[in-house]
């Protein structure tokens, strides 16, 4: 069993709509949780970081993160075309190594 | 302020050569991390450094890889004898003291012909 699963996408939304990523990690001891944006032929990009349960907004992201469930998940509001990117979502404990998803590849249409 | 930065952009190599990769971290940050990522695949954890010292170098591949900060701010990779598996894009990422939040540069692209 992989470490950190994401959805295998690709994910393809229309210009507007709400686009949700998930991601499940099995490390209980994981602490602190990371969606990275990363667009082709560049580098991760950090957008959200999230450390308790509950919700947690900036802008148009929104992580929620369920550690009973061990789940994490970001939702983009208004999706637009410049949000089309792969999402990487990664967990650490405390101040080491992160683990990342394979990512979710997300499009949206104009 | 700058970000992370890394040198070279890009590297070709022949099979068998060595090859160093510098990263020079946010100006203040104690805590360096190399990655490596193969295409279609997330970054997978090589090396970390708090200061000068290596934290945790249990995702080094092999004895070819090898990681160095002396001075506690720029860390160079080195690889030896490279292999065609070794090509990837090399990320180094650094994070403030007691932050998680790590913050990636451009990364160096590595072929290996």
């Amino acid at each position: 069993q992989k470490e950190v699963e994401q959805n295998s996408g690709p994910l393809s939304v229309p210009e507007g709509a709400i686009a949700s990523l998930n991601c499940t990690y099995s490390d209980r001891v994981s602490q602190s949780f990371f969606w990275y944006r990363q667009y082709s032929g560049k580098s991760p990009e950090l957008i959200m970081s999230i450390y308790s349960n509950g919700d947690k907004e900036d802008g148009r992201f929104t992580a929620q993160l369920n550690k009973a469930s061990q789940y994490v998940s970001l939702l983009i509001r208004d999706s637009q075309p410049s949000d089309s990117a792969t999402y990487l979502c990664a967990v650490t404990e405390r101040g080491s190594r992160l683990t990342f998803g394979e990512g979710t590849q997300l499009t949206v249409n104009p | 302020g700058a970000g992370v930065s890394q040198t070279p952009s890009n590297k070709v190599t022949e099979k068998g050569k060595y090859v160093e990769l510098r990263c020079d971290p946010i100006s203040g940050h104690t805590a360096l991390y190399w990655y490596r990522q193969s295409l279609g695949q997330g970054p997978e954890f090589l090396i970390y450094f708090q200061g000068t010292g290596a934290a945790d170098d249990s995702g080094l591949p092999n004895d070819r890889f090898f990681a160095v900060r002396p001075e506690g701010s720029v860390s160079t990779l080195k690889i030896q004898r490279t292999e065609r598996g070794d090509s990837a894009v090399y990320l180094c990422a650094s994070s403030y003291g007691t932050s998680y939040e790590q913050y990636f540069g451009p990364g160096t692209r590595l072929t290996v012909t």
